[in-house]
């Protein structure tokens, strides 16, 4: 059954440092979103993404955050200047058409020490 | 008002009966809703979707949907110790380009199935 892959798992970063983290979406989708969940907390919105273009993006999705789609097959998220409060898991997501089931990777746990 | 709300729990429920999850949501507009399961640690898993009025049923699970009353519902029948869980609702909200592709989580509602 087609998945939503992400990695690395866990990564561990500086505070101040740049993080990639990365997802592969499944293969015919094209609505891709990152989510991110503080422990403890809410499953939050970030950015839904289509057509190389962001589509929508939460008042947390700052110009810390950008997305890219750097080749056909994979889907980053870059946080940059990372801080203690940026540690969550986050999610990535794709669904084949817009408002349409959205199925979830397994997460990468980040954590800024 | 918050976009989409859920009792966060704990519900507790016997082993075998029926767990009933509600949620409500705050935009009128929105055509697509969602259950997903989370266990600890584990990423949101999606187990049911309803874009009309009415009841929809899959195996032990049915989803119900009032958009009049902007309400939906899980029922899971016959709970299981391995239901316990957390349900998250999710709804695509209207967004600032106009279209519904903000799928917007409740804060969740823990289960606890006990034998």
């Amino acid at each position: 059954e087609p998945e939503v892959t992400q990695t690395p798992s866990h990564q561990v970063t500086q505070m101040g440092q740049e993080v990639i983290l990365r997802c592969v979406p499944i293969s015919n989708h094209l609505y891709f979103y990152w989510y991110r969940q503080i422990l403890g907390q809410k499953v939050e919105f970030l950015v839904s993404f289509y057509n190389n273009e962001i589509s929508e993006k939460s008042e947390i999705f700052d110009d810390q955050f950008s997305v890219e789609r750097p080749d056909g097959s994979n889907f980053t998220l870059k946080i940059r200047s990372t801080k203690l409060e940026d540690s969550a898991m986050y999610f990535c997501a794709s669904s084949e058409e817009a408002g349409g089931r959205a199925f979830f990777g397994q997460g990468t746990r980040l954590t800024v020490v | 008002q918050k976009e989409v709300e859920q009792n966060s729990g704990p519900l507790s429920v016997p082993e075998g009966a029926i767990a009933s999850l509600n949620c409500t949501y705050s935009d009128r507009g929105s055509q697509s809703f969602f259950w997903y399961r989370q266990y600890s640690g584990k990423s949101p898993e999606l187990i049911m979707s309803i874009y009309s009025n009415g009841d929809k049923e899959d195996g032990r699970f049915t989803a119900q949907l009032n958009k009049a009353s902007q309400y939906v519902s899980l029922l899971i029948r016959d709970s299981q110790p391995s239901d316990s869980a957390t349900y998250l609702c999710a709804v695509n909200i209207g967004g600032l380009s106009g279209g519904y592709n903000k799928l917007i989580f409740g804060a969740g509602t823990r289960l606890a199935v006990h034998p």
